[in-house]
């Protein structure tokens, strides 16, 4: 099975909102990922997590707000978004235990909308 | 840096016919993906290719991981509707494994 869930499936938010965005894998992945997409573009890598530490943070503005509870979920907190930061975001995770299990498999996204 | 060059960029294409697409490098990869993605939804892995000269299937698709391990192509054979999509090839970054390097895609179209 490698099969990333992430919910909502779609989100519209205002700029003075608080979101979170959830996925969740039971692959026993140890690196999971958050990537942002706009339309007919390749995906943008955010943070990466290994073994439940934040291990990549690709110069994030501070209203994103990653989190790792466990080896099995990762939430994406939201807060004072810009409509610019609407887009797709997309959760992925791989093996993590060297370098041909980095391997990634992606999640269906959440469908962003900031007014 | 590291770039992936991929082509065609579009194409519109007949069903049953046969499509291949390609991505080029001027930096060596140790890794190929290639991914589909359908609109709205998030890039499904086709194959991955670990080895130069490796050629692997996955039913009607077909990938080969260049000799020189700075190219890679993907064939589709006998093309179906469903096959409509955007295909991004993806290859991680020689500094660091969990940073992917990507083509820009390429969109593909089939009329029934």
């Amino acid at each position: 099975d490698t099969e990333v869930t992430q919910t909502p499936k779609h989100l519209v938010m205002g700029m003075t909102n608080k979101k979170s965005l959830k996925c969740e894998q039971h692959m026993g992945h140890r690196a999971m990922y958050w990537y942002k997409q706009k339309a007919k573009k390749p995906p943008e890598l955010m943070f990466v997590y290994s073994y439940e530490k934040l291990s990549i943070n690709e110069s994030v503005p501070s209203r994103f707000s990653p989190e790792c509870p466990n080896s099995s979920l990762l939430n994406l907190h939201l807060h004072a978004l810009q409509p610019e930061d609407s887009a797709l975001y997309l959760c992925a995770s791989s093996l993590g235990q060297g370098p041909l299990t980095d391997t990634q498999y992606f999640g269906p996204g959440t469908r962003l909308t900031v007014l | 840096g590291q770039q992936l060059n991929q082509s065609p960029q579009s194409m519109f294409i007949q069903e049953g016919e046969d499509v291949s697409m390609n991505c080029t490098s001027s930096s060596i990869f140790n890794t190929w993906l290639w991914y589909k993605q359908d609109p709205g939804e998030g890039p499904v892995l086709l194959i991955a290719l670990y080895k130069a000269g490796e050629l692997t299937s996955n039913g009607r698709l077909t990938a080969q991981f260049g000799i020189t391990r700075k190219d890679s192509f993907l064939n589709i054979s006998a093309s179906i509707p469903s096959d409509v999509g955007i295909y991004f090839c993806a290859g991680p970054n020689a500094g660091n494994n969990r940073k992917l390097i990507w083509g820009l895609g390429t969109s593909l179209g089939v009329n029934p």
